[in-house]
Order: structure tokens, then C-alpha cells, then sequence
């Protein structure tokens, strides 16, 4: 499974547009880059996933790359109720459909 | 929709005690996975199961115990347990085949559980 690194928090303000970017270099050739949103004292929820390219849901886009050794999380215009930790994982159909998570980043949305 | 459901919500134990958590699955989805978030921790992988079997293992203790049943719920069972154990504990479950495609897991709201 691939290692991510993102950053450990950011901040930002309601309406703006906020990307958060996760490095994973040693990428395997058959993993995904899927991302979760947690909540404090939720479980964590499934937002988006991708390969390659931009890949657009009505949560987020995430963009990817063509050498495939980062991808972005873009969240359009933020609300208060987006403050959680996102993490970003490696995930690959070889893997028994475990999830690794690593360290998030912890998005405070201020008014 | 129905989701994932875990039960019990909270638990207080003393340490040595024994706990048992319950995790439902979404119908028609046959694989579960258990996780321990820690206060302030990223989850943590303990076990999972598919089609009743387990199917991988992760950091979990020898403490710990779980089995998925026919009805494909799924207990986790603690032993001897330590303050350290206080945690969310997470079950998450997927049906095998949609999963392979999408890396979606579909998380409970979690057991607290609290040693003292």
C-alpha cells in the first residue's frame, strides 16, 4: 500500500476554495488514491476516488497527475460544517479491501 | 439507507474485564472490517472478515478476539483489558465485489469504549 504524507492542518474561511495535496511517491501501478472525511467521534466517510486525471463528484474533485506521485483534494467553497480531518490513503484491489490510514489533515473552516 | 450499525454505543469497563462489541453490516454486504482510533490517533486496522473467514489482520492484540457470524454481523471480543484500550472502536463493511472496484467502506458511528 502506498505511504501518503499530507500536511497536518490547515485553515481556511467559509466560501473559499481549498486544496489539500497528498505526496505519495511509491504508488503502485494498480492503486487508487481515495480520500475520507472524519468528523470528531464519527466514523470516517468515503468522499472521493480516482486514478488518473480529475475525477468530480458533488462533494470534491480530485486531481491526479499523470506521474501519479501526488493528488489534490479540492474542496469548492467551504462551510463551517467541512472542519474535519481528511486523509488521504493508497488503495489497491490486492490489498483484502483494507484501508491504511496515515496521519490527516486537520481543515479548520473559519467564519 | 440503512447503514452500519454497532452496538453499544458506550461502554465502561474496569481493567481485567471482559467487553463485547457488535458491529451489523449493511445488507448484502459480506465483509467487515474492525478498526481502534485512540484519543487524538489516526484508525487503527485490526481485523477483517469475508464471507465469515477472516481475512486479514492488523495490529490487533492477542487480547482481542472477533468472528463474523452467519448472519454476517460481526463481534469483537476484549479480554484482560488495559487502560489503553479506551478507544472508538470502528467497524466498517462493503460488499467484496463493489469493493474492489471502488475502496469504499462504509464506517459505523463507532463504540467508545472507556477502561478505568
Amino acid at each position: 500500500l502506498a505511504k501518503t504524507t499530507q500536511p497536518i492542518s490547515m485553515d481556511s474561511y467559509e466560501g473559499q476554495e481549498v486544496n489539500i495535496t497528498c505526496s505519495h511517491n511509491n504508488i503502485a501501478t494498480n492503486d487508487y488514491i481515495t480520500w475520507y472525511q472524519q468528523f470528531p467521534s464519527q466514523g470516517p466517510r468515503f468522499i472521493i476516488q480516482g486514478y488518473k486525471t480529475k475525477v468530480t463528484n458533488e462533494v470534491a474533485s480530485l486531481f491526479i497527475p499523470a506521474d501519479r506521485k501526488s493528488s489534490t483534494l479540492s474542496l469548492p467553497r467551504v462551510s463551517l460544517s467541512d472542519t474535519a480531518v481528511y486523509y488521504c490513503l493508497g488503495y489497491g484491489s490486492g490489498n483484502t479491501g483494507k484501508l491504511i490510514f496515515g496521519q490527516g489533515t486537520t481543515l479548520q473552516v473559519k467564519p | 439507507a440503512a447503514g452500519v450499525i454497532q452496538s453499544p454505543r458506550h461502554l465502561i469497563k474496569e481493567k481485567r474485564e471482559t467487553a463485547t462489541l457488535k458491529c451489523y453490516p449493511i445488507p448484502r454486504h459480506d465483509t467487515v472490517y474492525w478498526y481502534q482510533q485512540g484519543p487524538g490517533q489516526d484508525p487503527q486496522f485490526l481485523i477483517s472478515f469475508y464471507e465469515k473467514m477472516q481475512s486479514d489482520k492488523g495490529s490487533i492484540p492477542d487480547r482481542f478476539s472477533a468472528q463474523q457470524f452467519s448472519d454476517y454481523h460481526s463481534e469483537l471480543n476484549m479480554s484482560s483489558l488495559e487502560l489503553g484500550d479506551s478507544a472508538l472502536y470502528f467497524c466498517a463493511s462493503t460488499q467484496d465485489r463493489e469493493n474492489a472496484n471502488t475502496g469504499e467502506l462504509f464506517f459505523g458511528e463507532g463504540s467508545r469504549l472507556t477502561v478505568l
